[in-house]
């Protein structure tokens, strides 16, 4: 298995280009998550997925998009970059669905580090 | 108010000595989980050690252990006989079953963990 993977793993983009972060999982996982990371700030939820056709926002969603057309995939499209989404995003994803079993944890990507000029 | 609070910035251990991080949680759910994660300078963010609200036991995993006290609601890290490799970023978070987002992860600021030869 893979697990996680992210791509790309770095990116500069310039203010007002769109970009989609890649995120898929080979584990048959339900779930996945995206989350940003900033410093000082620890990780923060962007948007979730419970299933294939299934999303819902996080903590900080704006000026994000997200859709799950399969398990697999779970693919973070920035619409319009501005400097503020300068960050490392990371994708995450569980077997079970967190509610049924919190003890669960979140295996996480390697990271996509994201400069916005 | 912070859900979860790592007033550590900084900490510093001498290589074999046993270190203890320090978190705090604010929650009014009653089934809640407890993680704690490990982030090396290559940037991946690895899972280290779980503790549900209703175990009765401190949670240990090899070096790792939990120091789980529910009514002063901490649940610090202590890894013992401290390695070089052990200097990295570390998480606490937590998850709620009935939180604001569903499995969401809500994680600390961060303890900069730094292991002296």
């Amino acid at each position: 298995n893979a697990g996680v993977t992210q791509t790309p793993k770095f990116q500069v983009l310039k203010t007002g280009q769109s970009m989609t972060l890649q995120c898929a999982q080979d584990m048959n996982h339900e779930y996945m998550s995206w989350y940003r990371q900033d410093p000082g700030m620890g990780l923060r939820l962007i948007h979730y997925s419970v299933g294939a056709g299934i999303t819902d926002q996080g903590e900080v969603p704006n000026g994000y998009n997200v859709s799950r057309s399969t398990t697999e995939d779970f693919p973070l499209r920035l619409l319009s970059a501005a400097p503020s989404q300068t960050s490392v995003y990371f994708c995450a994803s569980s077997s079970t669905l967190p509610g049924l079993a919190v003890q669960e944890t979140q295996y996480f990507g390697p990271g996509t580090r994201l400069l916005v000029l | 108010a912070q859900k979860i609070t790592q007033t550590q910035p900084g900490m510093f251990v001498q290589e074999k000595e046993a270190v203890t991080l320090d978190c705090t949680y604010d929650t009014s759910d009653p089934s809640y989980g407890l993680f704690w994660y490990k982030q090396p300078s290559s940037g991946e963010m690895i899972f280290l050690i779980y503790q549900g609200s209703y175990d009765q036991q401190n949670a240990t995993e090899g070096r790792y252990s939990l120091n789980f006290q529910k009514a002063r609601k901490s649940a610090n890290l202590v890894i013992s006989a401290s390695q070089l490799g052990d200097s990295a970023m570390y998480f606490c978070a937590m998850r709620e079953v009935y939180g604001t987002s569903y499995g969401k992860l809500t994680f600390g600021q961060g303890t900069i963990l730094t292991v002296h030869p």
